[in-house]
């Protein structure tokens, strides 16, 4: 089956642009992360939904990150006024039950975001 | 202090050998351990997981052991290959899943 995607995979902006980042998880996967990875890093956490609710936005960097995933699948992840410490590829990750960590997270390719 | 370390930052071996990569955690209690692979330009892939009364578990070439008690996981990777190279990143779950910064492994022919 399809496993989960991102788009898109590249991203330039300029500094102060709005950007908008989706992904599709997996079909009937209940929890979804996002995750920021600087080059070089491990991916760090940003925020966690099950269903359509945000459980955890605790890692968000800041007001300029939103997310949201209203009707449970597709989710988005927006960053207001870029700026060029979010150059980063931005991972998503779903998995099939709603305790964090319990089950197997899959991986989408990850969107690059390069601000120039 | 990250939770998770990881060691060497990056390894360079020739095709065919083995190569042992080590994570040190200081999250308590966990509920399970996990290895991922993470190619360029692509997303983390899970090799291995372990839960706290594991020790060890092989997936291939891949053979990952963990000591509670000293709060150690190792993953070894056995007689290389060219498709090896990639990050190797420890993530240990609990009520938050925590990454550490990954292992470089570079394999050259």
């Amino acid at each position: 089956g399809a496993g989960v995607s991102q788009s898109p995979r590249y991203k330039v902006a300029k500094r102060g642009q709005d950007v908008a980042l989706r992904c599709d998880p997996i079909s009937g996967h209940v929890s979804l992360f996002w995750y920021q990875q600087a080059l070089g890093q491990g991916p760090e956490f940003l925020t966690y939904f099950q269903n359509e609710a945000q459980l955890d936005k605790s890692g968000l960097p800041s007001d300029r990150f939103f997310a949201e995933r209203p009707e449970g699948s597709v989710s988005t992840l927006k960053i207001q006024r870029t700026q060029q410490e979010d150059s980063a590829v931005y991972l998503c990750a779903s998995s099939l039950g709603a305790t964090p960590g319990a089950y197997e997270q899959y991986f989408g390719p990850g969107t690059r975001l390069t601000v120039t | 202090k990250n939770q998770v370390e990881q060691s060497p930052q990056s390894l360079i071996i020739l095709e065919g050998k083995n190569c042992t990569l080590q994570c040190n955690y200081t999250v308590s209690p966990f509920s399970n351990l996990r290895w991922y692979k993470q190619d360029t330009g692509r997303g983390p892939v899970s090799l291995t997981i372990m839960t706290f009364s594991e020790n060890t578990k092989s997936n291939g070439r891949y053979t990952a052991t963990l000591d509670a008690d000293t709060k150690q996981s190792s993953l070894h990777i056995t007689a290389s290959q060219l498709s090896d190279s990639a990050s190797y990143i420890c993530v240990v779950s609990d009520d938050k899943i925590i990454f550490g910064k990954g292992t470089r492994l570079h394999i050259l022919p």
